[in-house]
């Protein structure tokens, strides 16, 4: 069964510290893995990683995918309250069905940024 | 774009009443997925579409649930009899041809089965 596996569940911290998300998957017929911020509604996209080494940047979030080990982190540098919300780890990977691919969540870590 | 909608956006509805849930993706998108979120069980796969034609619905948790997409603007999610126990947020997402991992989630529709 494909399963996607974050750590830490939930995380608190102070304002302009660094933190570093974990994302373990066993996935067959993997495609892609994904990083999704939610905050109070519906998540949204952040990164997109298909390529072992290879490191995605956005301003201070930064992700970095294993394909040997099987692993992602996301990390976030001189964290502040507004980033505040629940990461969710995602795995794209391809069905039976030719042309058709699933999406399998991680169960999300909750980061809390205290100022 | 006005991105992908969902209606209604609460739902408050007494035990044994049937509840349907709609989605609008986004134009140009060929999958369509519905998620439910709870505290308990995270963010679920309930099933997703790709252009209109149900691609794996082994998320749906039982026979009282049934999704349709009749055309390539609309889906409908129903929940008959609803139970209390189905109480979630219901997202609904689309994606670009051959672009399912990168989905765009509407606002989702808080479900409250009393």
């Amino acid at each position: 069964e494909d399963k996607v596996v974050q750590s830490p569940l939930s995380l608190v911290v102070h304002e302009g510290d660094t933190v570093t998300l974990n994302c373990s998957y066993e996935v067959t017929n993997f495609r892609s893995l994904l990083w999704y911020k939610q905050e109070k509604k519906a998540p949204t996209f952040l990164f997109m990683l298909t390529s072992s080494g290879i490191e995605k940047k956005s301003g201070r979030l930064s992700s970095i995918l294993d394909k040997k080990e099987l692993f992602s982190i996301l990390n976030i540098t001189a964290t502040q309250t507004g980033d505040s919300a629940i990461y969710l780890c995602a795995v794209e990977a391809d069905t039976l069905i030719q042309g058709a691919q699933k999406l399998v969540f991680g169960q999300g870590t909750r980061l809390t940024i205290n100022p | 774009d006005a991105g992908v909608i969902q209606s209604p956006r609460h739902e408050v509805t007494e035990m044994g009443q049937e509840v349907t849930l709609r989605c609008k993706p986004i134009s140009g998108h060929d999958y369509l997925f519905w998620y439910r979120q709870t505290m308990m069980r995270g963010l679920e796969l309930l099933i997703y579409f790709n252009n209109n034609v149900p691609i794996d619905d082994s998320g749906m948790p039982e026979d009282r649930f049934s999704a349709k997409m009749p055309n390539a603007s609309f889906s409908t999610l129903k929940i008959q009899p609803s139970e209390p126990r189905d109480s979630a947020v219901y997202f609904c997402a689309s994606s670009f041809p051959g672009r399912a991992g990168e989905q765009f989630f509407g606002p989702g529709t808080r479900l409250t089965v009393l």
